[in-house]
């Protein structure tokens, strides 16, 4: 069964710095793998998927991430971080029949 | 700007009465979800549209059920709302085999539902 996993409730993290927000993932054949953040009272909006080719998924609002099939990882990271970009995050494998599986999210804090 | 819209954005039911939620999309896309979630936890799948076709989840009660009339519209019923129903309902759609934007899934900015 697919599955993904976000070992970490919250995160906090000073303006500026860089931010990772940790998600590994169980598939059985290739992994279509997504990113989900969720300001308060909204839907879900859509920040990068990998697919297939280059490991580095460049997204929205200068977020990124990197596929890592060795580790079985896809982390978000962002070079500087926004206050903006406190936020709920969520990490996503494609489960067949487009179905998404979420993970339980992580809640980032950016402190001004 | 083509969107996932959803009404009410808050929906206050008794207990036991029954509600209805809407969703409806202008990106012309096939299939349709509507997902429950609680408490900033991970959006739960209920069911979803292919095109006409309905696709339950096995641990959906069956007190949610959903109707889509054309490609445009999704609505989820709750025949009986019980308190553990309050939540957020989230609707989304997807066009899955069309190009770059395949897998990806569009969210409307969700119903929250409180049961009183």
């Amino acid at each position: 069964a697919q599955s993904v996993a976000q070992p970490e409730d919250q995160v906090n993290v000073a303006e500026g710095n860089p931010l990772t927000v940790k998600c590994t993932y169980s598939v059985s054949g290739n992994p279509y793998l997504f990113w989900y953040v969720q300001y308060p009272n909204r839907g879900l909006q859509f920040l990068l998927k990998y697919i297939t080719g280059d490991n580095l998924v460049k997204g929205s609002y200068g977020f990124e991430a990197e596929f890592n099939k060795s580790q079985t990882s896809f982390h978000l990271k962002k070079p500087s971080a926004l206050v903006s970009d406190s936020a709920l995050y969520f990490c996503a494998v494609e489960g067949g029949a487009n179905n998404l599986f979420f993970g339980t999210g992580t809640r980032l804090t950016v402190i001004p | 700007d083509a969107m996932v819209i959803q009404n009410p954005r808050y929906q206050v039911t008794q207990f036991g009465k029954p509600v209805t939620l809407s969703c409806s999309q202008t990106l012309n896309h096939n299939v349709m979800y509507w997902y429950q979630q609680k408490s900033s936890q991970a959006p739960k799948l209920l069911f979803h549209y292919y095109d006409k076709d309905f696709n339950n989840e096995a641990d959906t009660p069956d007190n949610f059920q959903s109707r889509r009339p054309n490609t445009s519209f999704c609505f989820l019923d709750i025949r009986s709302p019980g308190l553990g129903d309050a939540a957020m309902y989230l609707c989304a759609t997807s066009s899955p085999g069309r190009g770059v934007s395949s897998y990806e899934q569009y969210f409307g900015p969700g119903t929250r539902l409180t049961v009183t």
